[in-house]
């Protein structure tokens, strides 16, 4: 399984753009990276996922480079909201084949105003 | 699309006690469910993965005696935490696999008290 290592804690002033790296320097070939969001006492949101490159969505981009053995989560102009526990997740493929996943210890992020 | 509900959201049970935990993928067939304990302020441990018409995987370290494990439709998982002591307080959340994809969907959580 590949392990993760993320910044324990992160703190942002509203309105700025958010990088969050993950580190996954054993990832395999058909892993993917995934990023979920959780706020106190809920379950984990899907945020973002990704093979390679550039992955961009409505909330969130993600960049990784060519040898993939590390990913960055961007989220642009953060809102109070946006205060919230990311995991970066890597496994699995869509092969359809499982491979379970670990979480790894997440980066909290606090936004102030 | 891809919801995931848990029933209760919270419970408090007397030590002693069995209590049920229900995982619903309520717009979509999963045939793989996961469960999840998470302890204030750590990261999510994975406990069991729930395949729909077989046996529940066990990680190591989880008592399936204690945390039985029922998948009996592609709609439906339960967590039963058998003989429960305060020391099993915790949130579990679970998720739902879509079948042929890797992403996870997961539960809002129930928040499970011992007394």
């Amino acid at each position: 399984l590949a392990k993760t290592t993320q910044p324990i804690s992160m703190d942002s002033y509203e309105g700025q753009e958010v990088n969050i790296t993950c580190s996954h320097n054993n990832i395999a070939t058909n892993d993917y990276i995934t990023w979920y969001q959780q706020f106190p006492s809920q379950g984990p949101r899907f945020i973002i996922q990704g093979y390679k490159t550039k992955v961009t969505n409505e909330v969130a981009s993600l960049f990784i480079p060519a040898d993939r053995k590390s990913s960055t989560l961007s989220l642009p102009r953060v809102s109070l909201s946006d205060t919230a526990v990311y995991y970066c997740l890597v496994g699995g493929g869509f092969s359809g084949g499982y491979q379970k996943v670990t979480f790894g210890t997440g980066t909290k992020l606090q936004v102030i105003p | 699309g891809a919801v995931v509900s848990q029933h209760p959201s919270r419970v408090i049970c007397k030590s002693g006690t069995s209590v049920k935990i229900e995982c619903r993928s309520l717009d979509f067939q999963a045939t793989t469910m996961f469960w999840y304990r998470q302890f204030p302020k750590q990261s999510l441990m994975l406990m069991a993965t729930s395949n729909e018409g077989s046996k529940a995987t066990y990680e190591q370290g989880v008592e399936k005696d204690k945390f039985l494990i029922n998948h009996a439709s592609l709609t439906l998982s339960t967590l039963t935490v058998t003989s429960a002591h305060p020391e099993d307080s915790s949130f579990y959340i679970c998720s739902a696999r879509v079948s042929g994809a890797y992403e996870q969907y997961f539960g809002p959580g129930t928040r499970l008290t011992v007394t």
